[in-house]
């Protein structure tokens, strides 16, 4: 597809599960950010990937939360011993350059943690 | 420490109406301001954005207004319409990813 696609696109899990969130940017995008929507929050800065750098992990809410991108491309969002106050909508996006340029948004994965 | 505060957090006009959203921000750093639109269900999309060296970016029926000594823009969208009804965000960057305002739910009615 054109977009960026992201999966699943719905998980439900209990609480103290590992869960893992994929996200498959736009071809050719060499930036790939995760954010975090939570009702009433606005969008959360969790991590951003540019390129072969190091990624800028200064959003990440605690060390059960961790994102890896293989191959410059795809990228796994894994979040361990999921928590309640780990619902939300995960949502991933790609830029064609650095920051300050248009980023495009998946559709995002909800998680809901019972 | 919210970087960029939005009002109001929602808002209901007429059909044909004007529908202004603000935000405001601290860090003099930022030098790019865009719009994103979502719909339900989806992911936010790029509606407009400026950059400080304007004070006014138009794209059809959407206006950004920017103050750079008052660190402050807004959104204006002329002639709404029921389709305009989402929820908004702002955000702003410098060397650094997009900090987002918490959103602006807009309703817009017959």
């Amino acid at each position: 597809g054109a977009g960026v696609s992201q999966s699943p696109s719905n998980k439900v899990t209990e609480k103290g599960k590992d869960v893992e969130l994929r996200c498959d940017p736009i071809s050719g995008h060499t930036a790939l950010y995760w954010y975090r929507q939570s009702l009433g929050q606005g969008l959360e800065f969790l991590i951003y990937f540019q390129g072969n750098s190091a990624p800028d992990k200064s959003g990440l809410p605690s060390d059960r939360f961790s994102a890896e991108r293989t191959g410059g491309s795809v990228s796994t969002l894994t979040i361990q011993r999921t928590q309640q106050e780990d619902s939300a909508v995960y949502l991933c996006a790609s830029s064609l350059v650095d920051r300050g340029n248009t980023i495009y948004f998946g559709e995002g994965s909800w998680l809901t943690v019972v | 420490q919210q970087q960029v505060k939005q009002s109001p957090q929602s808002l209901i006009v007429q059909k044909g109406g004007i529908s202004i959203i603000n935000c405001a921000y601290e860090n003099t750093a930022f030098d790019y301001f865009p719009w994103y639109q979502q719909f339900p269900g989806k992911g936010p999309a790029l509606l407009i954005a400026i950059r400080p060296d304007v004070s006014e970016k138009k794209e059809g029926r959407f206006t950004i207004s920017f103050n750079k000594s008052a660190k402050q823009f807004s959104l204006h969208i002329m002639d709404s319409q029921p389709g305009d009804s989402a929820t908004y965000f702002c955000a702003a960057s410098g060397n650094t990813p997009l900090v987002f305002g918490k959103g602006t739910r807009l309703s817009v009615i017959a």
